[in-house]
């Protein structure tokens, strides 16, 4: 069975940083797209980063410079990388596998909150 | 760019048919066929119902289908079920970037 598991996150200072990792198991990680896509407490998806098979990578305005996606084939790891967090980052951060431009597996993801 | 614009909510009694509608530009649903449908329930995971603007994935019932208009897609549930009850999410492929929808709140009654 396809899994995705998200950890890494927890409480943290606005202006502070955070890694999320995601592992996978169960498919072939190197040959899938991954993304991230967060959930704010009571509101709706948002797409935040992309990162190809050939490390082709893509960031949503709101983290662009700020977050990092990265992968590791060997671990089968997914990984965010998020400095200068703010108020607004608070979410539940999931990890997805694409598949023809759609989101096919996600994990249960993991909850950042952002405050002081 | 701006979120897809869905209705907050819709409504339908178990057995009739209830469409969501997903309105975007001609940057986003208007130039790729790349809409996809996600349902989500309280404290889970989206999951996948539609992709591709009409494919349904394996394991999803045949009850979900989609479709597109110009710079407008539809997700179409017949047969309302109790279980459909959730929030249903359109997302189109956009260029580099996924645009999600707000997101419709479907109350089965």
């Amino acid at each position: 069975e396809v899994q995705l598991v998200e950890s890494g996150g927890g409480l943290v200072q606005p202006g502070g940083s955070l890694t999320l990792s995601c592992t996978v198991s169960d498919f072939s990680f190197s040959v899938y797209h991954m993304n991230w896509v967060r959930q704010a407490p009571g509101k709706g998806l948002e797409w935040i980063a992309y990162i190809s098979t050939t490390y082709e990578i893509w960031y949503a305005d709101s983290v662009r410079g700020r977050f990092t996606i990265s992968r590791d084939n060997a671990k089968k790891s997914l990984y965010l990388q998020m400095n200068s967090l703010r108020a607004d980052d608070t979410a539940l951060y999931y990890c997805a596998r694409d598949n023809d431009y759609s989101f096919v597996y996600w994990g249960q993801g993991t909850l950042v909150t952002v405050s002081s | 760019q701006s979120a897809l614009t869905q209705p907050a909510s819709v409504s339908g009694s178990p057995g009739q048919s209830i469409t969501i509608s997903c309105t975007g530009t001609y940057s986003d649903v208007g130039a790729y066929n790349y809409v996809s449908w996600y349902q989500q329930h309280p404290g889970k995971a989206p999951k996948l119902l539609i992709s591709e603007v009409t494919k349904r994935p394996s394991g999803v019932s045949n009850r979900f289908s989609g479709s597109k208009s110009a710079n407008t897609a539809y997700l179409t549930i017949s047969g309302l079920q109790a279980e459909d009850e959730g929030n249903y999410y359109c997302c189109s492929y956009a260029s580099r970037s996924w645009i999600f929808g707000g997101g419709t709140r479907l109350t089965v009654l």
